[in-house]
């Protein structure tokens, strides 16, 4: 069964702290996404990864960046959170067949 | 470039009923269609796919057909449930330039009350 798992579910920070969200997969799948979901938005995309050590900005990828030092995982860093990043991030992975497959998401607060 | 509309919500229901919900797309080359369904408080998963014109997807009860002359790809459900509540997003991967990203639509949140 294709599992995709990031690292918290809710998260509560400070404005200007260092935020690192976690996305891991267990089914060697080349592609890695970050998205975040607003209401009346949709999801967005901020950043994906087509290979280890390779990414490719999304449409929103300003204030964000990542990490892939490893196929399985695909980080998403907030340098200096700020309160317009409270949101729900979604981390999914994708294989040559073109479907995504999602993580349960992370809902951040920033405060 | 690529686009999806999907039909604002909420779309309230009562149990039995049928459901449509539109999804309509423009994209520069030959995409896949993708129907995903976020139940509350969940990541999206992957409900069905068409993967060329006149493909239906069926899964769990629900189904769409990949319409290439009205560039559509309706979801339909004959009697949905209570349990069918969740927001549907219909997406597309266009597979033309290489880069295979999606193209979300915004959601359409179903209600169904028993």
């Amino acid at each position: 069964d294709v599992k995709v798992t990031q690292s918290s579910r809710y998260l509560v920070k400070r404005t200007g702290e260092k935020v690192f969200l976690e996305c891991v997969q267990d089914m060697d799948h080349e592609n890695m996404f970050w998205y975040r979901q607003d209401p009346g938005l949709g999801l967005r995309l901020i950043y994906f990864s087509y290979d280890v050590k390779m990414k490719e900005k999304g449409d929103i990828p300003e204030g964000y960046s990542v990490s892939r030092e490893k196929k399985e995982r695909f980080s998403l860093i907030l340098e200096s959170a700020s309160t317009n990043q409270t949101s729900m991030y979604l981390c999914a992975t994708r294989p040559d067949s073109y479907e995504q497959y999602f993580g349960p998401g992370t809902r951040l607060t920033v405060t | 470039g690529n686009s999806v509309t999907q039909m604002e919500g909420p779309v309230t229901l009562s149990e039995e009923a049928f459901l449509t919900i539109n999804c309509t797309y423009t994209a520069t080359g030959y995409p896949s269609l993708f129907w995903y369904v976020q139940y509350p408080g969940e990541g999206l998963q992957l409900l069905l796919k068409a993967t060329k014109a006149d493909d239906k997807g069926s899964n769990k009860g629900f189904e769409a057909t990949y319409r290439k002359e009205t560039t559509s790809f309706h979801l339909e459900k004959g009697s949905v449930q209570v349990s069918d509540s969740a927001v549907y997003f219909c997406a597309l991967t266009d597979r033309t330039g290489g880069s295979y990203i999606p193209t979300f639509g915004r959601g359409t949140s179903l209600i169904v009350h028993p």
